[in-house]
């Protein structure tokens, strides 16, 4: 079975530029959650999607959205870009959401720099 | 808040020997606990959950919760250089929201 995937791998973007990112869950995994890595911070909920519908949101400042579709892919926009958003971007799928016995599997990663 | 606290390390073992890693947690509603390690540049990779007091066990890794303690380690018997990597401890409440810590160094020396 395929595992998560991420595109695109790397992005370079400029300060008040927007990005978008994608990610495909494992076949049959319903919930996708998003994440933000840095050095000094560590891993960081942003939020996360069953459904189509956002069921759980971090700290995040609103220039940070996603959504999830009917095939449960997901996307993720930061719009206004800082450079405080530079960060590896972390998508995890689990089979569903609700429940308390749910491992969460990895893509790649989207490594973000903004210049 | 829901804080899970993780001794950031570095963490150095001999090959052959016991790595032992400790985590923490704030909130008694804690249900489920994962480790997931993670190399350099790569995604975190799931090693194994535990959800009951205890000791788990998978090969050489060998998970132990302790809920009146707040207290989740992982123990890594037989310790390879392969095993060198940053691990992750995440707690879950109620939902599937995941609250990760800031992970521990794990050097294993040849």
């Amino acid at each position: 079975k395929a595992g998560v995937t991420q595109t695109p791998r790397y992005l370079i973007k400029t300060r008040g530029q927007q990005v978008t990112l994608s990610c495909s869950p494992i076949s049959g995994h319903r919930s996708v959650s998003w994440y933000q890595q840095t050095p000094g911070q560590g891993l960081q909920f942003l939020f996360e999607y069953f459904s189509e519908t956002q069921r759980n949101k971090g700290n995040f400042p609103g220039r940070f959205s996603g959504r999830q579709f009917s095939n449960s892919r997901s996307e993720m926009n930061v719009s206004t870009l800082e450079l405080g958003d530079s960060a590896l971007y972390l998508c995890a799928s689990s089979l569903e959401a609700g429940g308390n016995y749910n491992e969460q599997f990895f893509g790649p990663g989207t490594r973000l720099t903004v210049l | 808040q829901k804080e899970v606290e993780q001794n950031s390390g570095p963490l150095s073992v001999p090959e052959g020997a016991i790595a032992s890693l400790n985590c923490t947690y704030s909130d008694r509603g804690s249900q489920s606990f994962f480790w997931y390690r993670q190399y350099s540049g790569k995604s975190p990779e799931l090693i194994m959950f535990i959800y009951s007091n205890g000791d788990k066990e998978d090969g050489r890794f060998t998970a132990q919760l302790n809920k009146a303690s707040q207290y989740v380690s992982l123990l890594i018997r037989d310790s390879q250089p392969s095993d060198s990597a940053t691990y992750l401890c995440a707690v879950t409440y109620r939902g599937n929201q995941f609250y990760f810590g800031t992970g521990t160094s794990l050097t294993v020396i040849p």
